[in-house]
């Protein structure tokens, strides 16, 4: 079985400065992965996903990810972080068959004034 | 509009009772699954349906049980066999290569 881990539990950060969220798994085999964000009490909505191909993956607000086979890892980064961004982010790694997917313990965000 | 909806929004439940949260999805995605989350824990995997009527336990499936009779509907009830059931559930599809969540129910055990 996959495992993802998240290093950083909570990340505090200035409006406008630069973010980065690590993320790791375990496997080395075919893996589809995924970065989602939550807000409070809501569910979880994708930010960006890497199935195959470029391994720099861009997604929605101003988010990317770098997908490093050979380090197993895909860190979240954005050059500029806005109050919004304020959230708890995820990493979820599934197999190429997609039976299951697997979720990091989670990163709080957390954007200052 | 296309989506998952979890209903209710809130749940409160008596402790031994037995309790069924409602998932629908109208994606005509073939698979389903079912999450708890806890604080600090991420997402565990409680169940999950590749297809109608077949469902396979995950990584907590203890004290809970689901169905899958129709594809749009993945119900899963939580029995007074859950030792501490007060969390948060997520319900997601997915087509085979990307998961759809819905909002989530928070149930509490009073």
């Amino acid at each position: 079985a996959q495992s993802v881990t998240q290093l950083d539990s909570q990340v505090p950060v200035f409006e406008e400065a630069p973010v980065e969220l690590r993320c790791n798994y375990s496997s080395s085999v075919s893996v589809y992965l995924f970065w989602y964000v939550q807000y409070p009490n809501q569910g979880l909505q994708l930010l960006l996903k890497y199935l195959s191909g470029s391994t720099l993956v861009k997604g929605i607000n101003g988010f990317e990810a770098e997908f490093n086979k050979s380090q197993t890892s895909f860190h979240l980064r954005k050059p500029s972080v806005h109050i919004s961004d304020t959230a708890e982010y995820f990493c979820a790694v599934s197999e190429d068959n997609f039976n299951k997917i697997y979720f990091g313990s989670g990163t709080k965000l957390n954007v200052k004034p | 509009d296309g989506g998952i909806t979890q209903s209710p929004k809130y749940l409160f439940r008596k402790e031994g009772q037995n309790v069924t949260l409602s998932c629908e999805q109208n994606l005509n995605h073939d698979a389903m699954y079912w999450y708890r989350q806890d604080p600090g824990q991420g997402l565990r995997l409680i169940y999950y349906s590749q297809i109608v009527n077949d469902f396979q336990k995950g990584d907590i499936a203890e004290g809970y049980s689901v169905s899958r009779e129709k594809k749009e509907s993945f119900p899963l009830t939580v029995t007074s066999a859950q030792k501490n059931p007060t969390a948060f559930y997520l319900c997601a599809s997915s087509p085979g290569y990307e998961a759809f969540f819905g909002q989530g129910t928070r149930l509490t055990v009073v």
